[in-house]
């Protein structure tokens, strides 16, 4: 069955950057994009960026735009997100998606809690 | 960036009756080479992943038990409950996907009256 599995929970001081994986089973994993959306507490999801698993392509929020980096390593069937210039404000539970098509999320990793504090 | 606003932010409905979230869309989601709102509803318990419900506006994902329905085009959806479960409790969002940047409503969350 399609699993997305995403790495363990991390603690960060501002100003650091964090790398987070995303390793997935159960399909061909270059023919599906991935997607990384956050949840801040109390706040809505917040999309970040995706990329083409197939051609390593990326697209990237302009709210991330500068702070940012999605890429994937297709041998190990992962995709990474890495979030650098961190602040408190990037305290969130970060996912991992599958893209169905066209943008349609329809299968999610757990989540990665990442603390920014000092 | 399109922005998804939905209403209630929250309701309370009692077991067997429907429940209906609203998401509005500051421009239209219609694909117009698909003829395809491009719009889908996710729910989310707690401690877990959103979990994908709805797509294409009305499309159900497999497994999705059909007391869940979507309709709406345009600008204007509605994801309907038919007959509230106990099971169902959760945050509902909607999620526009024609814009490359992605954008989500704010959740409703539905509980137990």
């Amino acid at each position: 069955q399609v699993q997305l599995v995403q790495s363990g929970a991390e603690v960060r001081k501002p100003g650091a950057s964090v790398k987070l994986s995303c390793e997935t089973s159960g399909y061909t994993f270059t023919n599906y994009a991935i997607h990384w959306v956050r949840q801040a507490p109390g706040q809505r999801l917040q999309w970040m960026g995706w990329i083409n698993t197939g051609n390593g392509d990326t697209k990237y929020s302009q709210n991330f735009q500068d702070r940012v980096t999605i890429t994937r390593d297709t041998s190990a069937r992962t995709a990474y997100m890495e979030l650098g210039s961190l602040r408190s404000e990037d305290t969130a539970i970060y996912h991992c998606a599958r893209d169905l098509v066209a943008g349609i999320l329809d299968y999610w990793g757990q989540g990665t809690l990442v603390t920014v504090s000092s | 960036d399109i922005v998804m606003a939905q209403s209630p932010d929250s309701l309370a409905v009692s077991l067997g009756e429907r429940a209906t979230i609203n998401c509005k869309s500051s421009q239209s989601l219609l694909n117009r080479s698909n003829k395809k709102n491009c719009l889908a509803w996710y729910q989310q318990k707690p401690g877990q992943p959103p979990r994908l419900l709805i797509y294409w506006a009305s499309t159900r994902e497999s497994g999705v038990p059909d007391r869940f329905s979507g309709s709406g085009s345009g600008t204007d959806f509605t994801l309907t409950i038919s007959s509230l479960q106990a099971e169902d409790v959760a945050v509902y969002y909607c999620h526009q996907y024609y814009d490359t940047a992605r954008t989500f409503g704010q959740g409703t969350k539905v509980e137990i009256k």
